[in-house]
C-alpha cells in the first residue's frame, strides 16, 4: 500500500501571499495519477488537480500542481479568502488502492 | 447538471447495519465508475471502495472486506452501500464520489454531499 505524507500540518498565511503544501509518496506513484482535493468546513471535497499537473474544469490559475515519481507539490500563488481550507493529496490506480493523505490545513495566519 | 444524492443521516445502535443510497444524474450512470468514501470527525479521507455500475463487480479496502457491500441500480441510477456489524468507529460522513473519465482509473471529479452516519447505544 503507497502511504502518502503531506505537510506541513498546518500553514499559517495571509491573503496574497504564496502557499506550498507538499505531498510525499512511500513509492512511486505510477502515470503521476494523483490528485488534489479542497474540503472547506461542512462541505465535500472538491477535485482541483489531477494527473499531478491538470487543473480541474473551473479552478482558477492560481492552483498549480508539479511532481513525479514520490515528490508532488500543490502551490497556489496568491492566496484568496476563499482558500484557505484543508487540502488533501491522493493516488489513484495503484492496484485498486485509493490513498489519501492526512491533509494539510491552511489557515488565515 | 451532473450531480450525486445521497440519502438522509442515520443514527444506528451497534452492531446494526446501515445502507447509504447515491443517486446519480444528469449523466449515463453506467459509463463511469463509483467509489465510496468516508470521514471520521475532524479526522481525514478514508477510501472504502468501488463499484461498477455497469456490470455490478466490486472492489473493497482490505479494511471493510466482510463488512461492506455495495451495489447498484440501473434502473433508477442509484448506487448503495451498505456497512454490516457497526461500531462507535463507524460514526463518520459517508460520501459517494464518481470517477473522472471512464476508465477505472482516475480522480473523484462529482461528489455526494455526504451522509452522516451515528453509531451509538
Amino acid at each position: 500500500e503507497i502511504v502518502l505524507t503531506q505537510s506541513p500540518g498546518t500553514l499559517s498565511l495571509s491573503p496574497g501571499e504564496r502557499a506550498t503544501l507538499s505531498c510525499r509518496a512511500s513509492q512511486s506513484v505510477s502515470s503521476s495519477y494523483l490528485a488534489w482535493y479542497q474540503q472547506k468546513p461542512g462541505q465535500a471535497p472538491r477535485l482541483l488537480i489531477y494527473g499531478a499537473s491538470s487543473r480541474a474544469t473551473g479552478i482558477p490559475d492560481r492552483f498549480s500542481g508539479s511532481g513525479s515519481g514520490t515528490d508532488f507539490t500543490l502551490t497556489i500563488s496568491r492566496l484568496e479568502p476563499e482558500d484557505f481550507a484543508v487540502y488533501y493529496c491522493q493516488q489513484y490506480g495503484s492496484s485498486l488502492m485509493y490513498t489519501f493523505g492526512q491533509g494539510t490545513k491552511l489557515e488565515i495566519k | 447538471q451532473v450531480q450525486l444524492v445521497q440519502s438522509g443521516a442515520e443514527v444506528k445502535k451497534p452492531g446494526a447495519s446501515v445502507k447509504v443510497s447515491c443517486k446519480a444524474s444528469g449523466y449515463t450512470f453506467t459509463s463511469y465508475y463509483m467509489h465510496w468514501v468516508r470521514q471520521a470527525p475532524g479526522q481525514g479521507l478514508e477510501w472504502m471502495g468501488i463499484i461498477n455500475p455497469s456490470g455490478g463487480s466490486t472492489s473493497y479496502a482490505q479494511k471493510f472486506q466482510g463488512r461492506v457491500t455495495m451495489t447498484r441500480d440501473t434502473s433508477t441510477s442509484t448506487v448503495y452501500m451498505e456497512l454490516s456489524s457497526l461500531r462507535s468507529e463507524d460514526t463518520a460522513v459517508y460520501y459517494c464520489a464518481r470517477v473522472m473519465g471512464i476508465q477505472q482509473d482516475g480522480a473523484f471529479d462529482i461528489w455526494g454531499q455526504g451522509t452522516m452516519v451515528t453509531v451509538s447505544s
